[in-house]
């Protein structure tokens, strides 16, 4: 089945700490892009992708880092800098030439400080 | 400016009709879309609306679309238990270099026995 995996589900940081949390994708999209979800507030991009080895700096970008040295593949490395990491982060592709432009999402990390 | 706005909370009695609006603010969206976000998982496309149409209908679901008050609503028709979830409006828009999805803060929908 074609679908977006965001591993692990649960993460926890130590302060100090760089963590990488991973996205991959078999739907062959060119398209990735970072969320993060605080609870009662909608999802603000972090980084996103439009295609491999090039990306760009979202809305919160400061703190976060990412890579796309491959098509099927989006890591984000929440960095020390983060000073507030503890969110919900979803991971989200599509196919810019789709005619609905619509998102698939993974199912998400759970990221919290020790 | 880019904003999408929506109400946080709706509660209704199971059966009854559920009505999610929501408000964005750039004229030069593309699509609308509400996505469905159940615990602990990430969001699933329900339904969507392209910008020059005024309605869509699917199922339990209606999309309406008022372009000059830039509104957009969200109707389930006899909502059932598995209903309960948060409920998020974004509009799609393009730029220069990129399209961008924008969301709304997401309205948690709660059902009454």
């Amino acid at each position: 089945d074609g679908g977006i995996t965001q591993s692990p589900k649960y993460l926890f940081r130590k302060e100090g700490q760089n963590v990488t949390l991973s996205c991959e994708q078999n739907l062959n999209h060119d398209a990735m892009y970072w969320y993060r979800q605080d609870p009662g507030q909608g999802l603000r991009l972090i980084y996103y992708s439009q295609i491999v080895n090039d990306f760009q700096k979202g809305d919160i970008a400061e703190g976060y880092s990412v890579s796309r040295e491959k098509k099927e593949s989006f890591p984000l490395t929440v960095t020390s800098a983060q000073k507030n990491p503890t969110a919900f982060y979803l991971c989200a592709s599509r196919d810019p030439g789709a005619p609905n432009e619509k998102l698939f999402f993974g199912s998400g990390t759970q990221l919290s400080v020790l | 400016g880019e904003d999408v706005e929506q109400s946080l909370f709706l509660s209704v009695r199971e059966g009854d009709s559920s009505v999610i609006n929501c408000t964005y603010t750039d004229s030069s969206s593309t699509y609308l879309y509400w996505y469905k976000q159940e615990p602990g998982a990430g969001l699933q496309l329900l339904t969507y609306i392209f910008s020059n149409m005024d309605m869509k209908q699917d199922q339990r679901l209606t999309v309406l679309l008022n372009k000059k008050d830039k509104h957009l609503s969200l109707r389930i028709a006899d909502t059932q238990t598995g209903d309960s979830a948060i409920y998020f409006c974004a509009e799609s828009m393009r730029n220069s270099s990129a399209s961008k999805i924008i969301f709304g803060s997401g309205t948690r929908l709660s059902i009454r026995p």
